[in-house]
């Protein structure tokens, strides 16, 4: 199985920071990855497929880049909308696996 | 507009049977692959089952293999997860969710494992 490794585990950030997110795939997926957002109680809303590649209507402030074993999920200008938890999901083989999740807080 | 509704969570005693359905509208439905992930109370996302857009092709996560049957009626545009043997620790949010990379997901639904 493909292991994704999210880091970091949780941040503390303020409005209009930069914020760069990892995810690790334990062995190369190409660019086989997704990343998604979750608030509390509501369900995964996806924002970028094929590594970089932004799902339709979200916004620019998301890019994604990576390929192979390393890639990363930045927001440019962090926004009170965008305190939420994120994960990471490869799709390059069965199983698929999903990161741990990395929750973006308010500092 | 793309819309995916499950339906069919509720409570059930340890070892009992539930079906989740999803039917889907704003799309060809049987264009495009299918899965289920679930996500435990104050846990991360976990892949759970997916079937190709024709349904012959499906696959399981260990954790649910032998237990969990995922099939679709592609007249219907309905997508279904029969869960057997259920056991405490399916307790969970499903989600329906459309594609193979550009995903879009459906409000999920609860299942309640307890006796």
């Amino acid at each position: 199985d493909i292991q994704m490794t999210q880091s970091p585990s949780s941040l503390s950030a303020s409005v209009g920071d930069r914020v760069t997110i990892t995810c690790r795939a334990s062995q190369g997926i190409s660019n086989d990855l997704a990343w998604f957002q979750q608030k509390p109680g509501k369900a995964p809303k996806s924002l970028i497929f094929a590594a970089f590649s932004l799902q339709s209507g979200v916004p620019s402030k998301f890019s994604g880049g990576g390929s192979g074993t390393d890639f990363t999920l930045t927001i440019s200008s962090l926004q009170p909308e965008d305190f939420a938890t994120y994960y990471c999901q490869q799709y390059n083989g069965y199983p698929l696996t999903f990161g741990g999740g990395t929750k973006v807080e308010i500092k | 507009e793309v819309e995916l509704v499950e339906s069919g969570g509720g409570l059930v005693q340890p070892g009992g049977s539930l079906r989740l359905s999803c039917a889907a509208s704003g799309f060809t439905f049987s264009s495009h692959a299918m899965t289920w992930v679930r996500q435990a109370p104050g846990k991360g996302l976990e892949w759970v089952s997916t079937a190709s857009g024709s349904g012959i092709s499906t696959y399981y996560a260990d954790s649910v293999k032998g237990r969990f049957t995922i099939s679709r009626d592609n007249s219907k545009n309905t997508l279904y997860l029969q869960m057997n043997s259920l056991r405490a620790e399916d307790t969970a949010v499903y989600y329906c969710r459309r594609g193979s990379g550009s995903y879009q997901w459906g409000q999920g639904t609860l299942v309640i494992v307890s006796s």
